[in-house]
């Protein structure tokens, strides 16, 4: 599966949107964008997926560039539960679940 | 329980000791799969089931680490003879996709955090 490039951290005030990059430029045209995030002591939870089109569920919404080179997780209204470890990963066709994370994006969420 | 369940959730460890840690999947969940995590860094995958079969274990980083999941539910990994190099989180994750679902949503369990001394 092709690799993903993150900022390691971000910052955001709550209650406002924040948007997390994703950089997939060697991406093949059946991988699927999956996001996890992890909080502190926790495992990963999974957010959101998607293979073209954006998505939106009661998490967040995805948005898919055109070409699919980048794509970004948008948080309508962050909230202080929001503060974690975001990881954008790639599954590609008979991907099992051998699921490669990365580094993530750290985000701060403040009051 | 709703998740997947993982125990001990903290474990120290002598130098050359075994350790076995276990990890009960949401029922009915085909697919078992070990991370672990160093601090600071992102899980990192170890091995995958699918059913009582272990279909990947390429993560494994040596023949110290062994798992199993006998009758397609419960898993254990095993640790023999630790190291210091051992001491790191290791999640437990439950799919109901088999192979090929890329698109399965993988359920993680809380992670048993070891420490060797």
């Amino acid at each position: 599966d092709a690799k993903t490039t993150q900022p390691n951290s971000m910052e955001s005030n709550e209650e406002e949107p924040v948007h997390l990059p994703c950089n997939h430029s060697t991406i093949s045209g059946t991988d699927y964008i999956h996001w996890y995030r992890q909080l502190p002591s926790q495992g990963p939870e999974y957010v959101i997926h998607g293979l073209t089109s954006n998505v939106n569920n009661r998490m967040a919404s995805l948005a898919i560039a055109e070409d699919r080179k980048s794509s970004t997780l948008i948080l309508h209204r962050a909230t202080l539960r929001d503060a974690a470890v975001y990881y954008c990963i790639l599954r590609g066709l008979g991907n099992t679940g051998k699921l490669i994370f990365g580094q993530g994006t750290t985000l701060q969420v403040k009051p | 329980g709703a998740g997947v369940s993982q125990s001990p959730r903290y474990k120290v460890a002598k130098r050359g000791q075994d350790v076995a840690l276990r990890c009960d999947p949401i029922s009915g969940h085909v697919s078992l799969f070990w991370y672990q995590q160093a601090l600071g860094q992102g899980p990192e995958f170890l091995t995958y089931f699918q059913n009582e079969a272990q279909l990947d274990k390429s993560g494994l980083p040596s023949d110290r680490f062994f798992a199993e999941r006998p009758e397609g539910s419960v898993s254990t990994l095993k640790i023999q003879r630790t190291q210091q190099e051992d001491s790191a989180g290791y999640l437990c994750a439950s799919s109901s996709r088999t192979s090929g679902g890329t698109t399965g949503e993988l359920f993680f369990g809380e992670g048993s955090r070891l420490t060797v001394l």
